[in-house]
């Protein structure tokens, strides 16, 4: 089983549409939660980070559940520039700690 | 100003040769990390370094090797190149380990 997994997609959703991925972890002991999102041919980009008790910038929320082991991205009114891959990452804060890359949900927004 | 960058941006060699890359960032980050993104843009960890010292080596060739003179900075130079060592080559950094990061522009490497 992966560290992190997520699914792949790819999700073709029409402007305006409210979509949401998953991300589920396999190490209890993570600590600290991410969005990435990464365009064609670019870097990845820090979205948000996850808190315990969710967090919103905008458009997007974020939530974490320890219990279940997964974090989600909730995007409402998705507009063609969201299009892009979401990276989910998970880390480990200690000395050797590292953070773990999901390997990406694909994500188009059509007119 | 730029965070973090990487030169070069593209590197087009030939089977057998030895190249480096380099990275710098200017965030004052005490972590800094090496990426390899395949063709099918999964992002795999090559190496961490925190506060100069190597903290992450995965299951990488020993072809491949990091160096960090000092905080700012960490080079990653392949020996002996080969077809697969094709992809992208992401530098980022962190505050420390565990924190978010801040990627490179990225070097699109090349074997022929």
């Amino acid at each position: 089983r992966k560290e992190v997994e997520q699914d792949p997609g790819p999700f073709n959703v029409p402007e305006g549409a409210t979509v949401a991925f998953n991300c589920t972890y396999s190490n209890s002991a993570s600590q600290s939660f991410f969005w990435y999102r990464q365009d064609c041919r670019k870097e990845p980009k820090l979205l948000m980070s996850v808190y315990s008790s969710g967090n919103e910038d905008g458009r997007f929320t974020a939530q974490l559940n320890r219990a279940s082991q997964y974090i989600s991205l909730l995007i409402r009114d998705s507009k063609l520039s969201d299009s892009a891959t979401y990276l989910c990452v998970v880390s480990v804060n200690t000395n050797a700690g590292k953070s773990t890359f999901g390997d990406g949900t694909t994500l188009t927004v059509k007119p | 100003d730029t965070a973090v960058s990487q030169t070069p941006k593209y590197l087009v060699t030939q089977m057998g040769n030895d190249k480096s890359i380099k990275c710098e960032q200017n965030l004052g980050h005490d972590t800094m990390y090496w990426y390899k993104q395949d063709s099918k843009k999964f992002l795999k960890i090559m190496f961490s370094y925190n506060n100069k010292e190597l903290i992450i080596n995965e299951t990488v060739p020993n072809r491949f090797s990091p160096k960090s003179p000092d905080k700012a900075h960490l080079n990653l130079h392949i020996n002996s190149l080969e077809l697969g060592d094709s992809a992208v080559y992401f530098c980022a950094s962190s505050q420390d380990l565990g924190s978010e990061q801040y990627f490179g522009p990225g070097t699109r490497l090349t074997v022929t």
